[in-house]
C-alpha cells in the first residue's frame, strides 16, 4: 500500500506486505533527509537517512528513495511487522550556515497480523 | 546510559503559571534543540543553541526562555502558560551545525495546561 503525508493519514497493511510511505518536501537546497518512526509516548527514532548527492539508500528491511527533481522521498518497509506500527515521519535538514531539520506532517502506519 | 534525557516526563499546571522543562545529553554533541509536537502530531523546532550560543530562534513568544549552563545541557523555561502551549516538547543534540549529521530525540515531556 501507498499514502501520502499529508494531515496524518493512515496507512493500514497486512503483516507481510510491503509499505510504501510517502513524503514531499519543501527545499530544493536541503541537502540531507532523514526518516523516523515515532513510537506511542517516545520521541522520534532515527531509521535511515540519504544525502542529496544519492538517490537510494538500503537498510535492513528498509528503503529510502530520493527524487530531487520532483522534490520526493519515500519510504519502503519489506516484510512489515506489527512492530513497525507507528508514526513515521520524513525530515529534511535544511543547512543555511546552521542546520535545521524540518519534519513532514507524518503518516500512521497500522500493521495487522 | 540515555543519550537525551528530558524531566519531567509529564507537566500539568495551570494557566498563569511558570514552568521548566530539563534536558541533558551525554552524547558528546555541540548542538542542541527544542521541538514542539501539536496535538495532530506536526514536529516544528523552536530553538537551537551550540556550546551554549543561540543559534536559531523560530519566532517563539518570548514567554519561552531556553537556557544553556554548558553544552550537555538546554533547559526551557514558560512564563504565564497559556492554554495554547499545551504539546509535547522534545529536546534533541547532533554533532556540529553545518552538514547533515544525526540527531537523536529524547522522549518527550507532555505538558497539559488547564
Amino acid at each position: 500500500g501507498e499514502s501520502v503525508g499529508l494531515h496524518l493519514p493512515t496507512l493500514s497493511v497486512q503483516e507481510g506486505d510491503n509499505s510504501i510511505i510517502n513524503c514531499a518536501y519543501s527545499n530544493s537546497a536541503s541537502d540531507y533527509f532523514i526518516w523516523y518512526k515515532q513510537e506511542s509516548g517516545k520521541g522520534p527514532q532515527f531509521i535511515i537517512d540519504i544525502r542529496s548527492n544519492m538517490d537510494k539508500r538500503q537498510g535492513q528491511r528498509v528503503t529510502v528513495l530520493l527524487n530531487k527533481t520532483v522534490k520526493h522521498l519515500s519510504l519502503q518497509i519489506a516484510a512489515t511487522q506489527p512492530g513497525d506500527s507507528a508514526v513515521y515521519f520524513c525530515a529534511e535538514n535544511r543547512n543555511t550556515g546552521f542546520q535545521k531539520l524540518v519534519f513532514g506532517t507524518g503518516t500512521r502506519l497500522l500493521v495487522s497480523p | 546510559d540515555t543519550a537525551v534525557s528530558q524531566t519531567p516526563k509529564y507537566l500539568v499546571t495551570q494557566m498563569g503559571n511558570d514552568k521548566s522543562i530539563k534536558c541533558e545529553q551525554n552524547l558528546g554533541h555541540d548542538t542542541m534543540y527544542w521541538y514542539k509536537q501539536d496535538s495532530k502530531k506536526f514536529l516544528k523546532i523552536m530553538f537551537s543553541y551550540n556550546n551554549k550560543e543561540l543559534i536559531i530562534n523560530e519566532t517563539v513568544p518570548n514567554r519561552f526562555s531556553p537556557k544553556s549552563p554548558d553544552k550537555a545541557h538546554l533547559n526551557l523555561h514558560i512564563n504565564s502558560l497559556e492554554l495554547g502551549d499545551s504539546a509535547v516538547y522534545f529536546c534533541a543534540s547532533s554533532q556540529g551545525v553545518e552538514g547533515g549529521n544525526g540527531y537523536t530525540f529524547g522522549s518527550g515531556t507532555r505538558l497539559t495546561v488547564v
